[in-house]
């Protein structure tokens, strides 16, 4: 079955810091791969999304993203946090095959130290 | 942009209960997703549809079903509430096009007392 794995549920990094979120998928074909953020009390944001074409593609906020083929990855990076970041992150990922069904991941909840 | 508008913001209802949570998207989008988000847990899919009246089970139907009898109206129904069916819930519209995002409701918080 498809699905997405985020492993880390909570992070704390260092403001000024570099950030890594990390985001597995398991689906046979080309995937359409997301990450969304929502902060705390607010609806989801998208932060960038993954079609086709380049492998490294950027963001909102200073957000990147590099999908992995060999490694079904698709991680989040961003060089340096900034204390507005705490937030909760969602990858997720579309199966064009089954109408566009939309799964997401468990999130990733992170936390910023001044 | 898209608007997708959740009929409650917050809901507390019975033990027992018939509960009908409606979505309503203003757009001619083909899909639209239930999820319910618990801490830990993420969004997980409880049902979704790709066309009127058609309904795809997600990964927890159980307890749940849906209605779309027309295009822009997608309605979750809980046909006995129990209490570990208090959430938020979030209805989700996407369009079937490749270069698509999803725009996402307001949320209900439901709660079953």
């Amino acid at each position: 079955a498809q699905s997405v794995t985020q492993p880390d549920i909570h992070i704390t990094v260092s403001e000024g810091a570099s950030l890594e979120l990390r985001c597995n998928y398991s689906y046979g074909a080309t995937p359409y791969l997301f990450w969304y953020v929502q902060s705390p009390g607010q609806g989801l944001q998208l932060l960038l999304k993954y079609f086709s074409g380049d492998t490294l593609v950027q963001g909102i906020k200073g957000f990147e993203a590099e999908f992995k083929r060999s490694q079904s990855s698709f991680n989040l990076r961003k060089p340096s946090v900034h204390w507005s970041d705490a937030a909760e992150y969602f990858c997720a990922v579309v199966i064009y095959n089954q109408g566009g069904k939309l799964i997401f991941g468990q999130g990733t909840e992170l936390s910023v130290k001044p | 942009d898209v608007k997708v508008t959740q009929s409650s913001r917050y809901l507390v209802k019975r033990t027992g209960e018939k509960v009908f949570l409606e979505c309503v998207q203003d757009m001619d989008h083909e899909n639209m997703f239930w999820y319910r988000q618990d801490p830990g847990l993420g969004l997980r899919l409880i049902y979704f549809s790709y066309d009127v009246k058609m309904k795809e089970k997600g990964d927890i139907p159980e307890g749940y079903s849906v209605s779309r009898e027309k295009k822009e109206r997608f309605s979750l129904i809980l046909e006995s509430a129990s209490t570990n069916q208090t959430s938020m819930y979030l209805c989700v519209v996407t369009d079937r096009g490749v270069n698509t995002e999803a725009f996402f409701g307001q949320g209900t918080r439901l709660t079953v007392v």
